[in-house]
């Protein structure tokens, strides 16, 4: 069994300040790693993945997040946050065969301040 | 279609009665999955089909608790003698495998009361 720790429920920041959200995972096996956003009133989208091969991973609109095997980490990053960014933010593993599913962290919910 | 849907968006239910819940998932997509996230809280996975063998139904909390997927696209998520706690969002996802990205619909809202 696997388990996802998103320690930050809520992460207020600044109108083009950088931003982390903090990701932790516990699993026996290896994992994929996915980060999954829920704008205000829409559904879960996909945002960013680690499959294999580099362990840092971009998404089309600037965030990025680094797979850390030691650590067992998965942190989400953008250097500049705008405030069309606000929004809930879900990490989550699968491991592979995955037919028990995803399983996400409770969520982080970024909150742009202008 | 283009993506993943689901029907109704909201559902208000009286305790006791029986409630289905219809996903719809992207036409090809091999994989389907059921989830419920509680308020406040991230998705927890219910139930699994790949094409209409349900491979796993491990995260399902209660025998009141059943999933079909006939004919290996629509499925339908049933819950009979609804309770309080079954109030949730009920989300679907297909993909084209297990370790593929997981496409989600909007969800159902369900409010037993």
């Amino acid at each position: 069994a696997q388990s996802v720790t998103q320690l930050d429920s809520q992460v207020p920041v600044f109108e083009e300040a950088p931003v982390e959200l903090r990701c932790n995972y516990s699993s026996s096996v290896s994992v994929y790693l996915f980060w999954y956003v829920q704008y205000p009133n829409q559904g879960l989208q996909l945002l960013l993945k680690y499959l294999s091969g580099s362990t840092l991973v971009e998404s089309i609109n600037g965030f990025e997040a680094e797979f850390n095997k030691s650590q067992t980490s998965f942190h989400l990053r953008k250097p500049s946050v705008h405030i069309s960014d606000t929004a809930e933010y879900f990490c989550a593993v699968i491991h592979p065969g995955g037919a028990d599913g995803l399983t996400f962290g409770k969520g982080t919910h970024l909150i742009i301040q202008p | 279609g283009a993506g993943v849907s689901q029907s109704p968006r909201y559902k208000v239910a009286k305790r006791g009665q029986d409630v289905a819940l219809r996903c719809d998932p992207i036409s090809g997509h091999v994989s389907l999955f059921w989830y419920q996230q509680a308020l406040g809280q991230g998705p927890e996975f219910l139930t699994y089909f790949q094409n209409e063998a349900q491979l796993d139904k491990s995260g399902l909390p209660s025998d009141r608790f059943f999933a079909e997927r006939p004919e290996g696209s629509v499925s339908t998520l049933k819950i009979q003698r609804t309770q309080q706690e079954d109030s949730a969002v009920y989300l679907c996802a297909s993909s084209t495998t297990t370790e593929e990205t997981q496409y989600f619909g909007p969800g159902t809202r369900l409010l037993v009361l």
